[in-house]
């Protein structure tokens, strides 16, 4: 167990829809990452926040945001969804914001769209 | 830019054989090196990491890994593999503030 939850574990949704995947670091560790993998893309990094800012952001779509709240949890939003966006979502997080820091990452969320 | 090449989709080793999995970077600088595992249905899992000093890391369960800057390449291996290692193995450079993962190479054990 990493201390990284994320809820829901499993999501169905329809093509057009909007979903919100959460994720809670663990205790004391200011960073959150989004991951999204799928079998053609891998794993690829979609944003970071640091204490509540945005710190770096990869190949994230622009129908997809992401925040974290002051009490460090983190939501990944997904509007107007497609079948492409089937896909397990991952977050993981770390004490600090550099690349050097190890990051824990949570079960996963995994996305179906219909 | 960073990036990181597995040349190796998918290996199969028997039990007990030794294993390496390969792994090469591309980064400017003196990068930061992660190997990490995926279990099947879980996320993923530290094996081990390199910033500096020793070129021969050790990790968790059984596991090393080379850093040669000549070669770019950032090499995981195990003496003697065991049917519980079969997952799927990222290798990850680090930058400045993000992390950049491989495609990953999948690992099957015969028994």
């Amino acid at each position: 167990d990493s201390g990284v939850t994320q809820t829901p574990k499993h999501l169905i949704t329809a093509t057009g829809q909007r979903v919100t995947l959460r994720c809670s670091p663990r205790s004391g560790d200011l960073s959150v990452y989004w991951y999204q993998q799928s079998l053609d893309q891998g794993l690829q990094f979609l944003i970071h926040y640091y204490n509540g800012e945005e710190r770096a952001k990869g190949n994230i779509l622009e129908r997809f945001s992401a925040q974290q709240f002051p009490d460090l949890h983190s939501e990944l939003n997904l509007s107007s969804l497609e079948l492409g966006d089937s896909a397990l979502y991952f977050c993981a997080s770390s004490g600090g914001w550099r690349g050097s820091d190890t990051q824990y990452f949570g079960p996963g969320t995994r996305l179906t769209v219909l | 830019a960073q990036s990181v090449t597995q040349p190796d989709i998918h290996i199969t080793v028997s039990e007990g054989a030794s294993l390496e999995l390969r792994c090469n970077y591309s980064y400017g600088a003196t990068p930061y090196l992660f190997w990490y595992v995926q279990s099947p249905g879980q996320g993923l899992q530290l094996l081990l990491k390199y910033f500096s000093g020793d070129t021969l890391v050790q990790g968790i369960k059984g596991f090393e890994a080379e850093f040669k800057r000549s070669q770019s390449s950032f090499n995981l291996r195990k003496p003697s593999v065991h049917w519980s290692d079969a997952a799927e193995y990222f290798c990850a450079v680090g930058s400045y503030d993000k992390v950049i993962f491989g495609p990953g190479t999948s690992l099957s054990v015969i028994p």
